[in-house]
């Protein structure tokens, strides 16, 4: 089946640029989205389809997605930001086909 | 406005059975699919099965074939996730969320979580 790898936990200032990286066997050529969860809550989606943004969500967070690296940029971090992320898509091509999440970065603000 | 409304935290006892809800509104229920996604105590998330409530083509994570059953009532607009014989290792948050049109579309709206408690 296939596997998402994203790095345990990072940390950042604020107002410094936070890189938060969603690793798979080609993922380039997959659509991947990406949740936001905080403490007590349930997730949000902050981008899907690799970039687009839903109303609401800050241009600050940013998606992209290339070769075997997709990556959640959130420019001038804020307190705000701190929180679990998640990188997500749809595997079609395993058998059966299925849902894969990443096992989530926990983001801090110093 | 779309919203998913999930019912109450259950306490059960191995063995025992449960089925929790998910009730929503805001949007063409038969049209997207539904899924559900468990998250253990301190872990991350994981999914369990979607289902699209048109025809009721479901679709479930090989880990949990068997264990639980997915369902949807176009009626009332509401989606169902039940347990015949619960284990302790079933005690978890359960969050249903709107899928898209399309399998592989994004969850765009969650449910605020049911939190399901298993112990002797």
């Amino acid at each position: 089946s296939y596997v998402l790898t994203q790095p345990p936990s990072l940390s950042v200032a604020p107002g410094q640029t936070a890189r938060i990286t969603c690793g798979g066997d080609n993922i380039g050529s997959r659509y991947v989205h990406w949740y936001q969860q905080k403490p007590g809550q349930a997730p949000v989606v902050v981008v899907y389809d690799n970039s687009d943004r839903p109303s609401g969500i800050p241009e600050r967070l940013s998606g992209s997605n290339s070769g075997n690296t997709a990556t959640l940029t959130i420019t001038r971090v804020e307190a705000g930001d701190e929180a679990d992320y998640y990188c997500q898509l749809w595997d079609s091509r395993s058998d059966p086909p299925g849902w894969v999440f990443g096992g989530g970065t926990k983001l801090t603000v110093l | 406005e779309v919203q998913l409304v999930q019912s109450g935290a259950e306490v059960k006892k191995p063995g025992e059975s449960v089925k929790i809800s998910c009730k929503t509104s805001g949007y063409t229920f038969s049209n997207y699919w539904i899924a559900w996604v468990r998250q253990m105590p301190g872990k991350g998330l994981e999914w369990l099965g979607v289902v699209y409530p048109h025809d009721s083509d479901t679709r479930y994570c090989p880990s949990f074939q068997g264990q639980v059953t997915i369902s949807a009532a176009k009626s009332s607009a509401t989606a169902y996730l039940q347990w015949n014989s619960l284990k302790a290792s079933d005690t978890a948050i359960y969050y249903c969320a709107k899928g898209g049109f399309l399998i592989r579309g994004a969850f765009l709206a969650w449910g605020q979580g049911t939190l399901v408690t298993v112990s002797s």
